[in-house]
């Protein structure tokens, strides 16, 4: 039982270049997130879906695109990298009920230059 | 809507020394509020959570924290400071309905001087 887990976990991209991250969960959760992580900004939400086949903005969406085919698979986008999108990415997951929490991965360390 | 304030950015306690993390929160409803830690370039860790049960809410590693609705706060504390505590805090704040939409303070950063 992996949990979460996030690929690539670091990455150095030029600016214009795009690239995917992939989020995989393996605790059959509805939903899943995308956020990013800047130094005295805590976490900001990027993308969220609520389900296999849905997706929805969340705070900071711009310059980003996602995808939930499959529902244990969040796969978030860059088609254009910025250096305004070095930061960390972290995925999570959420199962409905109000006791529950969300569940995060390790991280992805992405650096645009 | 809902916000959460860390009033501190970073704190530096002695080991064995008591922790005080502050946090105050806004919700426009019954809020559920964590507390999660993050070691150096680790990902985040649950620590404690309160979902409108016991207001003293007890997590790991010997760390609690109180909530106070008078007082709109959700501050974390641990009587003895240890070196493994050194990392970065964050207060997060949900709508009461559902965890989906979590809200992040901006973190406080723990030091522990040996």
């Amino acid at each position: 039982n992996a949990g979460v887990t996030q690929t690539p976990k670091f990455r150095v991209l030029k600016t214009g270049q795009s690239m995917t991250l992939l989020c995989a969960q393996d605790m059959n959760h509805e939903y899943m997130y995308w956020y990013r992580q800047d130094p005295g900004m805590g976490l900001r939400l990027i993308h969220y879906s609520v389900g296999e086949g849905t997706t929805a903005k969340g705070e900071v969406p711009d310059g980003y695109n996602v995808s939930r085919l499959k529902k244990q698979n969040f796969l978030l986008g860059l088609e254009s990298a910025a250096p305004s999108q070095t930061s960390v990415y972290f995925c999570a997951t959420w199962t409905s009920g109000y006791q529950e929490t969300q569940y995060f991965g390790p991280g992805t360390r992405l650096l645009v230059l | 809507a809902q916000s959460v304030t860390q009033l501190d950015s970073h704190v530096s306690v002695s080991e064995g020394t008591p922790v005080l993390l502050r946090c105050n929160y806004s919700s426009s409803y019954s809020p559920s509020l964590f507390w999660y830690v993050q070691h150096p370039n680790k990902g985040l860790q649950l620590l404690l959570k309160y979902t409108s049960a016991a207001t003293l809410v007890k997590g790991i590693n010997g760390f609690e924290a109180e909530f106070k609705k008078s007082e709109t706060s959700f501050h974390l504390t641990k009587p003895s400071a240890h070196m493994s505590d050194a990392a970065e805090y964050f207060c997060v704040v949900s709508a009461f309905f559902g965890n989906e939409k979590l809200t992040f303070g901006t973190g406080t950063r723990l030091t522990i001087i040996p």
